[in-house]
């Protein structure tokens, strides 16, 4: 069975450019979470969806941050345009379901630097 | 403090050895989970320990939770130069969302 997997696994973009990281997750995930770490701080939430919804989207920093997950399957998340505080590595989780007994599965993770 | 928080900070020991994390956390919690890291590589889980369990294992690991004192800890014995990672604790926090909140992990490393 295929894991987390994320795309691109490296991006390097200038300070006002626009780009898209996209998560597949495991199949038969309902539930998919982004993460990301900005250098030198914890790993943070930015949201969590159930198939396309978006259940919560508490951590999201701003609204240059979109995230989509139409079909309730792949998940992209755009920074438009994006800042150099923006830089940091972006992960993915998936989950079967909610709740005590179920483990987030992370992805390789997107390392987003804007210069 | 933050939620989720290990210590120590850094760890190095040798081979053989054994290597115990702590991690404390500030609310009540529906279950905590372990993961590591390697070098610039996503996020391995390793254990979930939901909050009515004391202690779990699982191969090399041992993870105790004490709900009283608010803390956990990650026993990794007969340690491996590949047990060379970063190690973060999270929590589900109780109250309805289904979000983990990181410490800033224990980086171990393990000397051959």
């Amino acid at each position: 069975e295929a894991g987390v997997t994320q795309f691109p696994s490296h991006s390097v973009i200038e300070k006002g450019q626009t780009v898209t990281l996209r998560c597949d997750p495991i199949s038969g995930h309902d539930n998919l979470y982004w993460y990301r770490r900005v250098m030198g701080k914890e790993i943070k939430f930015l949201l969590h969806f159930v198939k396309e919804s978006k259940q919560d989207e508490s951590g999201m920093p701003n609204n240059r941050f979109l995230a989509e997950r139409t079909g309730g399957t792949y998940s992209t998340l755009k920074v438009q345009p994006a800042e150099l505080e923006d830089s940091g590595v972006y992960f993915c989780a998936s989950s079967l379901g909610q709740g005590d007994y179920y483990e987030q599965y992370f992805g390789p993770g997107t390392r987003l630097t804007v210069t | 403090s933050q939620q989720g928080e290990e210590d120590p900070q850094a760890l190095s020991i040798q081979e053989g050895e054994n290597a115990t994390m702590n991690c404390s956390y500030k609310t009540s919690i529906n279950n905590l989970q372990w993961y590591r890291q390697n070098s610039g590589r996503g996020l391995v889980h390793l254990i979930l320990i939901r909050s009515n369990e004391r202690e779990k294992h699982s191969g090399r690991l041992r993870v105790t939770l004490d709900t009283s004192k608010k803390s956990s800890s990650l026993l990794i014995t007969a340690s491996r130069a590949a047990d060379t990672a970063s190690y973060f604790c999270a929590t589900n926090t109780q109250g309805g969302s289904e979000k983990l909140v990181f410490g800033k992990g224990t980086k171990l490393t393990v000397n051959p």
